[in-house]
């Protein structure tokens, strides 16, 4: 059974930081892209981060560029978001999920249950 | 980036009704459409993929159709299960945009 347990998430003040892990099990992790989504309080989706199998592809959301890294060790299965310089924007649940390489089309199959990371003062 | 527009943004349904939602991208993105579902306080979950086809497990009164800028996801006869709030997500470029959501109520 495909598993995605995300942890990490809390309380923090504005400027601070967080790490986000994701540890996933049931599945041949290296073989798949993964991806960070996040959903503020009462809010829609928002598509956060994305990184390939070898980590050789990594993108991010406009709005996280150069504040968030995304990570992952495939020896581990575990994917992570290191969270720098948080802002009150940034309160959300954070969802990471397992993208199906597709034709056409790429889709997000799994997900995980989400962490909520607060950021306020 | 892509925007994505979902209608309507909410609606009222009762059990038995047939009910249409739409989505429509500002730039074409081909079939590279996905449609997820989500509960109160739950992830989402995959409905249907690449614009029409259905995901593993999910019933067969969930339908996509579409292509181009212009998607409709159609559920025949709601369930009380069904009630949720429902997302459009292009994959066709990064950033992969989601619509803004559209939530069946109880009438």
């Amino acid at each position: 059974e495909v598993q995605l347990v995300e942890s990490g998430g809390g309380l923090v003040k504005p400027g601070g930081s967080l790490r986000l892990s994701c540890a996933a099990s049931g599945f041949s992790f290296s073989s798949y892209t993964m991806n960070w989504v996040r959903q503020a309080p009462g809010k829609g989706l928002e598509w956060v981060s994305s990184i390939s199998t070898r980590s050789i592809s990594i993108y991010y959301a406009d709005s996280v560029k150069g504040r968030f890294t995304i990570s992952r060790d495939n020896a581990k299965n575990s994917l992570y978001l290191q969270m720098n310089s948080l802002r009150a924007e940034d309160t959300a649940v954070y969802y990471c999920a397992r993208v199906y390489t597709s034709s056409p089309g790429d889709y997000f199959d799994y997900w995980g249950q989400g962490t909520l990371v607060t950021v306020s003062s | 980036d892509i925007q994505m527009t979902q209608s309507p943004s909410s609606l009222s349904a009762s059990v038995g009704d047939r009910v249409t939602i739409t989505c429509r991208a500002s730039h074409t993105i081909s079939t590279y459409l996905n449609w997820y579902q989500q509960k109160p306080g739950k992830a989402p979950k995959l409905l249907i993929y690449a614009a029409s086809s259905l995901q593993s497990g999910v019933p067969s009164r969930f339908s996509g159709s579409g292509s181009g800028p212009d998607f409709t996801l159609t559920i025949t006869s709601l369930q009380p299960e069904d009630f949720a709030t429902y997302y459009c997500q292009q994959t066709y470029t990064i950033p992969y945009t989601f619509g803004q959501g559209a939530k069946v109520e109880i009438k």
